[in-house]
């Protein structure tokens, strides 16, 4: 199993809700990873768990806020977010250090709207 | 400062070979990954160079000359398939990867 699965593909949300993505990897990958992805544009990092432990948090707003409550399993709770937060949220993981291999396994990502 | 430059569209036709280039200003540059990410879809990972020279995956090759900061991707055969946007990034020997803006390939019949 090579993949990463993104859950949901499609979000709409209203500035008031509470909603999470997930993402799930089986292919004992240590490092999880969180993206944001603009039209247009390349991917920019939000978090980094390896090991299950916060390693980087790219001074994202904490309306976002990841968690990681297994090896396998990344999620990412939304909160008040704004129209500007609308995006492609990719999750990737990797079999270790990302510079180690260079390989980043990405998922398909879940499109947000926020109206 | 990080930084990674590549041309922002490039277009050829199909059956030709197209090359697209990355130079890039990093701080502890630590090796050179190239992704390709079709509309709509997933980036997914193509070819990493941690040392000089080329690397051949059937009709992508990727080359990286370290003291000219600079590297490419090649594209051989071209197919209407590989239509897509194609970044460079850098590993940065951690987990942060520096992705360059990208580069649109339209390959025309």
């Amino acid at each position: 199993d090579t993949e990463v699965t993104q859950t949901p593909k499609h979000l709409v949300m209203g500035m008031t809700n509470k909603k999470s993505l997930k993402c799930e990897q089986h292919m004992g990958h240590r490092a999880m990873y969180w993206y944001k992805q603009k039209a247009k544009k390349p991917p920019e990092l939000m978090f980094v768990y390896s090991y299950e432990k916060l390693s980087i948090n790219e001074s994202v707003p904490s309306r976002f806020s990841p968690e990681c409550p297994n090896s396998s399993l990344l999620n990412l709770h939304l909160h008040a977010l704004q129209p500007e937060d609308s995006a492609l949220y990719l999750c990737a993981s990797s079999r270790g250090l990302a510079g180690s291999f260079g390989e980043l396994f990405f998922g398909e990502g879940s499109r947000l709207t926020v109206l | 400062g990080q930084s990674l430059e590549q041309p922002s569209e490039v277009t050829a036709v199909e059956g030709a070979i197209v090359q697209i280039n990355c130079t890039y200003q990093t701080s502890g540059f630590y090796g050179l990954s190239w992704y390709q990410q079709h509309d709509g879809g997933a980036p997914t990972f193509l070819s990493y160079n941690a040392l000089d020279g080329l690397e051949e995956t059937g009709r992508f090759s990727s080359f990286l000359s370290r003291s000219d900061s600079y590297g490419y991707l090649l594209l051989q055969e071209l197919q209407m398939k590989d239509s897509a946007s194609y970044f460079c990034a850098d590993n940065t020997g951690g987990f942060k990867t520096i992705f360059g803006a990208g580069t649109r390939l339209f390959v025309k019949a």
